[in-house]
Protein backbone atom coordinates (compact mmCIF):
# COMPACT_ATOMS: atom_id res chain seq x y z
CA UNK A 1 0.00 0.00 0.00
CA UNK A 2 1.51 3.01 -0.99
CA UNK A 3 2.28 5.77 1.37
CA UNK A 4 2.74 9.34 2.27
CA UNK A 5 2.89 10.70 5.80
CA UNK A 6 3.71 13.76 7.34
CA UNK A 7 4.89 14.54 10.54
CA UNK A 8 2.51 16.56 12.02
CA UNK A 9 -1.74 16.13 11.81
CA UNK A 10 -1.83 19.57 13.72
CA UNK A 11 0.49 22.04 14.82
CA UNK A 12 0.66 25.33 16.57
CA UNK A 13 3.50 27.75 17.00
CA UNK A 14 4.17 31.34 17.14
CA UNK A 15 4.80 34.98 14.87
CA UNK A 16 8.75 34.83 14.10
CA UNK A 17 9.17 30.98 14.67
CA UNK A 18 11.08 28.32 12.32
CA UNK A 19 8.79 25.43 11.31
CA UNK A 20 9.64 22.50 9.99
CA UNK A 21 6.84 20.39 8.18
CA UNK A 22 8.34 16.78 7.23
CA UNK A 23 7.10 14.93 4.44
CA UNK A 24 8.31 10.50 3.57
CA UNK A 25 7.23 8.67 1.11
CA UNK A 26 7.68 4.83 0.81
CA UNK A 27 7.14 4.65 -3.04
CA UNK A 28 10.76 5.29 -4.31
CA UNK A 29 9.71 8.66 -6.23
CA UNK A 30 11.43 11.45 -7.68
CA UNK A 31 8.73 13.40 -7.68
CA UNK A 32 7.80 15.40 -4.41
CA UNK A 33 5.25 18.55 -3.69
CA UNK A 34 4.22 21.19 -1.32
CA UNK A 35 0.83 22.92 -1.67
CA UNK A 36 -0.96 24.83 0.80
CA UNK A 37 -4.74 24.91 0.62
CA UNK A 38 -7.04 27.59 1.76
CA UNK A 39 -10.86 28.14 1.26
CA UNK A 40 -11.64 29.41 -1.85
CA UNK A 41 -8.11 29.46 -3.06
CA UNK A 42 -8.13 25.69 -3.92
CA UNK A 43 -4.55 24.37 -3.96
CA UNK A 44 -1.51 26.26 -4.56
CA UNK A 45 1.98 25.13 -5.69
CA UNK A 46 4.91 26.46 -3.13
CA UNK A 47 7.86 23.81 -3.93
CA UNK A 48 8.65 20.66 -5.63
CA UNK A 49 11.36 19.09 -6.55
CA UNK A 50 12.05 16.29 -8.94
CA UNK A 51 15.30 14.51 -7.31
CA UNK A 52 17.51 14.51 -4.51
CA UNK A 53 18.70 18.03 -3.72
CA UNK A 54 16.79 19.78 -6.86
CA UNK A 55 14.13 22.37 -6.05
CA UNK A 56 11.97 24.33 -8.30
CA UNK A 57 9.70 27.00 -7.00
CA UNK A 58 5.79 27.03 -7.12
CA UNK A 59 3.50 29.77 -7.49
CA UNK A 60 4.01 30.95 -3.92
CA UNK A 61 7.36 30.45 -2.71
CA UNK A 62 7.87 33.72 -0.99
CA UNK A 63 8.09 32.95 2.64
CA UNK A 64 9.16 29.51 2.42
CA UNK A 65 11.78 27.21 1.70
CA UNK A 66 12.94 23.53 1.34
CA UNK A 67 14.89 20.86 1.45
CA UNK A 68 15.44 17.36 -0.12
CA UNK A 69 18.34 15.37 1.44
CA UNK A 70 17.07 11.72 1.04
CA UNK A 71 14.62 10.38 -2.10
CA UNK A 72 12.26 9.57 0.14
CA UNK A 73 12.25 12.47 2.37
CA UNK A 74 10.97 16.32 1.43
CA UNK A 75 11.16 19.41 4.12
CA UNK A 76 9.30 22.28 3.91
CA UNK A 77 10.65 25.87 6.32
CA UNK A 78 8.99 28.40 7.28
CA UNK A 79 11.90 30.26 8.19
CA UNK A 80 9.34 33.11 9.97
CA UNK A 81 6.30 32.04 10.68
CA UNK A 82 3.53 34.97 10.04
CA UNK A 83 -0.20 34.70 10.97
CA UNK A 84 -0.71 34.42 6.96
CA UNK A 85 1.03 30.85 6.87
CA UNK A 86 -1.83 29.65 8.65
CA UNK A 87 -3.02 27.09 6.27
CA UNK A 88 -3.61 23.67 5.43
CA UNK A 89 0.01 22.01 3.77
CA UNK A 90 -0.29 19.09 1.56
CA UNK A 91 2.36 17.03 0.45
CA UNK A 92 2.50 14.41 -2.56
CA UNK A 93 4.77 12.19 -4.46
CA UNK A 94 5.00 10.93 -7.93
CA UNK A 95 6.81 9.17 -10.25
CA UNK A 96 8.52 10.89 -13.40
CA UNK A 97 6.71 8.78 -15.72
CA UNK A 98 3.97 8.42 -13.34
CA UNK A 99 0.29 9.74 -13.93
CA UNK A 100 -1.11 9.50 -10.40
CA UNK A 101 -0.05 11.95 -7.47
CA UNK A 102 -0.47 10.22 -3.86
CA UNK A 103 -0.91 12.72 -1.38
CA UNK A 104 -0.35 13.05 2.33
CA UNK A 105 -2.98 13.09 5.25
CA UNK A 106 -1.86 17.27 5.73
CA UNK A 107 -0.73 19.41 8.11
CA UNK A 108 -3.01 22.19 10.10
CA UNK A 109 -1.02 24.73 10.79
CA UNK A 110 -2.15 27.50 13.25
CA UNK A 111 0.49 30.85 13.58
CA UNK A 112 -0.63 32.69 16.42
CA UNK B 1 0.01 28.83 -19.42
CA UNK B 2 -1.77 25.71 -18.64
CA UNK B 3 -5.57 25.86 -16.80
CA UNK B 4 -8.13 24.71 -15.15
CA UNK B 5 -11.70 26.33 -14.36
CA UNK B 6 -14.25 24.18 -12.34
CA UNK B 7 -18.11 25.29 -10.84
CA UNK B 8 -17.80 26.96 -7.83
CA UNK B 9 -19.75 25.48 -4.90
CA UNK B 10 -20.80 24.48 -2.41
CA UNK B 11 -23.17 22.19 -4.09
CA UNK B 12 -25.86 20.65 -2.08
CA UNK B 13 -27.72 17.55 -3.32
CA UNK B 14 -29.93 15.45 -1.76
CA UNK B 15 -29.88 11.42 -2.02
CA UNK B 16 -30.07 9.42 -5.50
CA UNK B 17 -29.90 13.23 -7.15
CA UNK B 18 -28.00 13.51 -10.17
CA UNK B 19 -24.46 15.04 -9.92
CA UNK B 20 -22.20 17.12 -12.51
CA UNK B 21 -19.23 19.38 -11.80
CA UNK B 22 -18.30 21.38 -14.72
CA UNK B 23 -14.57 21.39 -15.68
CA UNK B 24 -12.71 22.75 -18.64
CA UNK B 25 -9.14 23.48 -19.20
CA UNK B 26 -6.65 25.60 -21.27
CA UNK B 27 -3.25 23.78 -22.06
CA UNK B 28 -0.89 23.22 -24.92
CA UNK B 29 -0.54 19.74 -26.66
CA UNK B 30 -2.44 16.82 -25.27
CA UNK B 31 -2.56 16.59 -21.37
CA UNK B 32 -3.98 14.05 -19.49
CA UNK B 33 -7.23 14.74 -16.73
CA UNK B 34 -8.01 13.86 -13.54
CA UNK B 35 -10.52 13.86 -10.98
CA UNK B 36 -9.56 13.99 -7.18
CA UNK B 37 -11.83 13.61 -4.43
CA UNK B 38 -10.54 14.52 -0.57
CA UNK B 39 -13.09 13.51 2.24
CA UNK B 40 -13.37 15.49 5.37
CA UNK B 41 -10.02 15.49 7.35
CA UNK B 42 -8.04 13.40 4.70
CA UNK B 43 -5.33 14.38 1.81
CA UNK B 44 -6.70 14.07 -1.87
CA UNK B 45 -6.50 10.67 -3.64
CA UNK B 46 -7.19 10.12 -7.61
CA UNK B 47 -11.11 9.79 -8.13
CA UNK B 48 -10.39 8.80 -12.10
CA UNK B 49 -8.78 9.58 -14.69
CA UNK B 50 -8.54 9.71 -18.41
CA UNK B 51 -5.54 10.55 -20.93
CA UNK B 52 -6.48 10.81 -24.45
CA UNK B 53 -9.01 12.72 -26.22
CA UNK B 54 -12.52 10.45 -25.67
CA UNK B 55 -11.19 8.20 -23.29
CA UNK B 56 -13.87 8.02 -20.16
CA UNK B 57 -12.76 7.84 -16.89
CA UNK B 58 -14.99 5.86 -14.25
CA UNK B 59 -14.70 4.80 -10.92
CA UNK B 60 -17.13 3.87 -7.75
CA UNK B 61 -20.24 5.26 -10.07
CA UNK B 62 -18.51 8.43 -11.19
CA UNK B 63 -17.56 9.19 -14.84
CA UNK B 64 -15.81 11.91 -17.44
CA UNK B 65 -15.16 11.66 -20.64
CA UNK B 66 -11.99 13.45 -21.98
CA UNK B 67 -13.97 16.35 -24.81
CA UNK B 68 -10.95 17.94 -26.73
CA UNK B 69 -13.42 20.00 -28.88
CA UNK B 70 -14.88 21.42 -25.65
CA UNK B 71 -11.66 21.22 -23.54
CA UNK B 72 -13.94 19.68 -20.83
CA UNK B 73 -13.80 17.21 -17.93
CA UNK B 74 -17.20 17.01 -16.69
CA UNK B 75 -17.87 14.50 -13.53
CA UNK B 76 -21.20 12.92 -13.26
CA UNK B 77 -22.61 10.30 -11.09
CA UNK B 78 -26.06 9.14 -11.63
CA UNK B 79 -27.19 8.42 -7.88
CA UNK B 80 -25.20 10.20 -5.31
CA UNK B 81 -24.96 8.78 -1.23
CA UNK B 82 -23.71 10.77 1.82
CA UNK B 83 -20.58 9.29 1.41
CA UNK B 84 -20.12 11.05 -1.31
CA UNK B 85 -19.96 14.28 0.35
CA UNK B 86 -16.34 15.82 -0.51
CA UNK B 87 -14.26 18.19 -1.78
CA UNK B 88 -13.78 17.36 -5.88
CA UNK B 89 -10.77 18.35 -7.71
CA UNK B 90 -10.52 18.78 -11.44
CA UNK B 91 -6.58 18.53 -12.95
CA UNK B 92 -4.51 18.06 -15.59
CA UNK B 93 -1.17 17.20 -16.63
CA UNK B 94 1.15 17.66 -19.07
CA UNK B 95 4.31 16.29 -19.82
CA UNK B 96 6.43 15.82 -16.41
CA UNK B 97 5.67 18.78 -14.59
CA UNK B 98 3.45 19.36 -11.54
CA UNK B 99 -0.80 19.02 -11.72
CA UNK B 100 -2.40 22.18 -12.39
CA UNK B 101 -5.54 21.90 -10.08
CA UNK B 102 -8.76 23.91 -10.57
CA UNK B 103 -10.34 25.39 -6.89
CA UNK B 104 -12.31 22.68 -6.38
CA UNK B 105 -16.03 22.22 -5.73
CA UNK B 106 -17.64 21.30 -2.01
CA UNK B 107 -20.64 18.51 -2.53
CA UNK B 108 -22.61 17.69 0.46
CA UNK B 109 -25.22 15.41 0.39
CA UNK B 110 -28.29 15.37 2.42
CA UNK B 111 -30.14 11.78 3.22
Amino acid sequence: DVKVTQSSRYLVKRTGEKVFLECVQDMDHENMFWYRQDPGLGLRLIYFSYDVKMKEKGDIPEGYSVSREKKERFSLILESASTNQTSMYLCASRLNSGLEQYFGPGTRLTVL
Amino acid sequence: GNSVTQMEGPVTLSEEAFLTINCTYTATGYPSLFWYVQYPGEGLQLLLKATKADDKGSNKGFEATYRKETTSFHLEKGSVQVSDSAVYFCALLSGNTPLVFGKGTRLSVIA
